[in-house]
């Protein structure tokens, strides 16, 4: 099955710094990379997902890139401000399909200091 | 606009007892799922629902019995609970699967 690695475990930065998250995984058939952000004491929230023809996309400070020949890809957050702040979960899966499931990386907390 | 309600929210169970725990959601969804997140090992599969009258073992299955009750509701049964259920839980759909999931806001369980 799927495998996803994410990295780093925390990351701390400083408001207005940009922050990156890495994550690689091991199934070639996967096509769909979505993140989702979670917040204290509740359930996780996509953010922005990007499918395996696509190298780049982003959404005002967040933009996501993707390596297909490395099966890597990664979350970019510019200018963060303290809001920014939670675990940040990657995810891969193939489909459209019924039959398939996202697996998640173990996540990364972000803290952005003022 | 409720997305995906999930109940309880707090859960204490003695060791050997037994709970089941609702997902309901209210966007026309086929696909529901649900995972467990306990710390440092990110959200795990525990089974999931292509549609209605069908069910699926995720990565964790072992413990746990599940019910695609209707195209809205999927519940998720702890049989007898052990101290290594301990976690939060969550439920989460998806239209198409397995693209842009709606979580619930979990439920967090201690096993005693």
């Amino acid at each position: 099955g799927e495998n996803v690695e994410q990295h780093p475990s925390t990351l701390s930065v400083q408001e207005g710094d940009s922050a990156v998250i890495k994550c690689t995984y091991s199934d070639s058939a996967s096509n769909y990379f979505p993140w989702y952000k979670q917040e204290l004491g509740k359930g996780p929230q996509l953010i922005i997902d990007i499918r395996s023809n696509v190298g780049e996309k982003k959404d005002q400070r967040i933009a996501v890139t993707l390596n297909k020949t490395a099966k890597h890809f990664s979350l970019h957050i510019t200018e963060t401000q303290p809001e920014d702040s939670a675990v940040y979960f990657c995810a891969a899966s193939w489909g459209p399909s019924g039959y398939s499931t996202l697996t998640f990386g173990k996540g990364t907390m972000l803290l952005v200091s003022p | 606009n409720a997305g995906v309600t999930q109940t309880p929210k707090f859960q204490v169970l003695k060791t050997g007892q037994s709970m089941t725990l609702q997902c309901a959601q209210d966007m026309n969804h086929n696909s529901m799922y649900w995972y467990r997140q306990d710390p440092g090992m990110g959200l795990r599969l525990i089974y999931y629902s292509a549609s209605e009258g069908t069910t699926d073992k995720g990565e964790v299955p072992n413990g746990y019995n599940v019910s695609r009750l209707n195209k809205r509701e999927f519940s998720l049964r702890l049989e007898s609970a052990a101290p290594s259920q301990t976690s939060v839980y969550f439920c989460a759909s998806s239209e198409p699967a397995p693209e842009g999931y709606t979580f619930g806001s979990g439920t967090r369980l201690t096993v005693v």
